[in-house]
């Protein structure tokens, strides 16, 4: 079974970070185009960040610079590596791995809730 | 960026009703356009992937249409099961967007 679990999400003071996790099952990870998508509470989805099977990494603008998508192959995880911590960073976390040969997401984790506050 | 547009951004309907969401791309995305369903608590269901192809084990009762800007996902006959939020993604181009999200309520 294709199965994504997110983990590392908390609590964490403005200008603080954190690094969260997403153990994949099923599937191979550096195989597959991953990506990060938040949603602050009671709002929409917004995507954040994408890995390519080849390594290349790009992220949307209002993270660009504090946060970091990367892989272990050898653990079959994605992580992100967020920095400078804002209050709008304050969302559900889910990972999710791209439809081969397409943009669009499936499967999705289960999400990891980020609180950024004093 | 792509700006996606969805309508109404919330419905209220009665179990077997059709009911049509709409989503407007702020450029021209061909067909690059998926639909997902979300419930309270959970993560997003891929439901329609290329604007009009059914994911397997979708019900039939969800269909999509459309190309280039225009885009309407239609629930053909609305199930108990299928109060939820749906939200349109353009996958065209990066960054990848979503539209706002309608929200299925119970009338």
């Amino acid at each position: 079974e294709v199965q994504l679990v997110e983990s590392g999400g908390g609590l964490i003071q403005p200008g603080g970070s954190l690094r969260l996790s997403c153990a994949a099952s099923g599937f191979t990870v550096s195989s597959n185009y991953m990506s990060w998508v938040r949603q602050a509470p009671g709002k929409g989805l917004e995507w954040v960040s994408v890995i390519y099977s080849g390594g290349n990494t790009y992220y949307e603008d209002s993270v660009k610079g504090r946060f970091t998508i990367s892989r272990d192959n050898s653990k079959n995880t994605l992580y992100l590596q967020m920095n400078s911590l804002r209050g709008e960073d304050t969302a559900v976390y889910y990972c999710a791995r791209h439809v081969t040969g397409a943009y669009w997401f499936d499967p999705w984790g289960q999400g990891t809730l980020v609180t950024v506050s004093s | 960026d792509i700006q996606m547009t969805q309508s109404p951004s919330s419905v209220s309907a009665s179990v077997g009703d059709r009911v049509t969401v709409t989503c407007r791309a702020s450029q021209v995305i061909s067909s690059w356009l998926a639909w997902y369903q979300q419930k309270p608590g959970k993560a997003p269901k891929l439901l329609i992937s290329a604007a009009s192809n059914l994911q397997s084990g979708v019900p039939s009762r969800f269909s999509g249409s459309g190309s280039g800007t225009d885009f309407t996902l239609t629930i053909s006959s609305l199930q108990p099961e299928d109060f939820a939020t749906y939200y349109c993604q353009q996958a065209n181009s990066f960054p990848l967007t979503f539209g706002g999200g309608t929200k299925v309520e119970i009338k």
